[in-house]
């Protein structure tokens, strides 16, 4: 399995592109969530989904838009990048069981800069 | 948006020492989790605590779920250079979109 994959590695933006970050599981979990990355914090919810065609908004939804049309991809699209978006930006997708979401695997993130 | 207090930020150490690690919240969790860091990667899972008072190893590395389900902490023990990296505790409830609430980190270095 490749586990949790997230494409691209790093981007550069200017202020008011457009652009998606891939994620895509291979471990067929229906939970998958998008988390950023600021310096000296921990990591923060953006959106999450609990299967396909359903998603929820996280902490820090605003600027931020996402679909689940399949189990294994998670795309996170910004519509109009500004510079408060630079982070890194982290997939994560875990198993549903019983007692809720299961044990979350992480992607390797994408940097982004937005200048 | 709440986050963890995790302490301390950082840690300088020399190989073979022990090192303590916490994280305190004024919410309850039901689940807490901790996370290495090497740079340039995601997070990955070191412990999952499932239960009050629960006491977890995994290797060198000790964890326990405090009684009163608001704090954590984390042992690492006889540290070597491999040990370097960011640590984060995370807190998890079920019943809040299974949403993982983190910690600051604490970034360990460890002096061969």
């Amino acid at each position: 399995n490749a586990g949790v994959t997230q494409t691209p590695k790093f981007q550069v933006l200017k202020t008011g592109q457009s652009m998606t970050l891939q994620c895509a599981q291979d471990m067929n979990h229906e939970y998958m969530s998008w988390y950023r990355q600021d310096p000296g914090m921990g990591l923060r919810l953006i959106h999450y989904s609990v299967g396909a065609g359903i998603t929820d908004q996280g902490e820090v939804p605003n600027g931020y838009n996402v679909s689940r049309s399949t189990t294994e991809d998670f795309p996170l699209r910004l519509l109009s990048a500004a510079p408060s978006q630079t982070s890194v930006y982290f997939c994560a997708s875990s198993y549903v069981g019983l007692a809720g979401a299961d044990t979350q695997y992480f992607g390797p993130g994408t940097r982004l800069t937005v200048l | 948006g709440q986050q963890l207090n995790q302490s301390p930020q950082s840690m300088f150490i020399q190989e073979g020492e022990d090192v303590s690690m916490n994280c305190t919240s004024s919410s309850i969790f039901n689940t807490w989790l901790w996370y290495k860091q090497d740079p340039g990667e995601g997070p990955v899972l070191l412990i999952a605590l499932y239960k009050a008072g629960e006491l977890t190893s995994n290797g060198r590395l000790t964890a326990q779920f405090g009684i009163t389900r608001k704090d954590s902490f984390l042992n690492i023990s006889a540290s070597i250079p491999s040990d370097v990296g960011i640590y984060f505790c995370a807190g998890q409830n079920n019943n809040a979109g299974n949403m993982l609430t983190f910690g600051g980190g604490t970034r360990l270095m460890v002096k061969p």
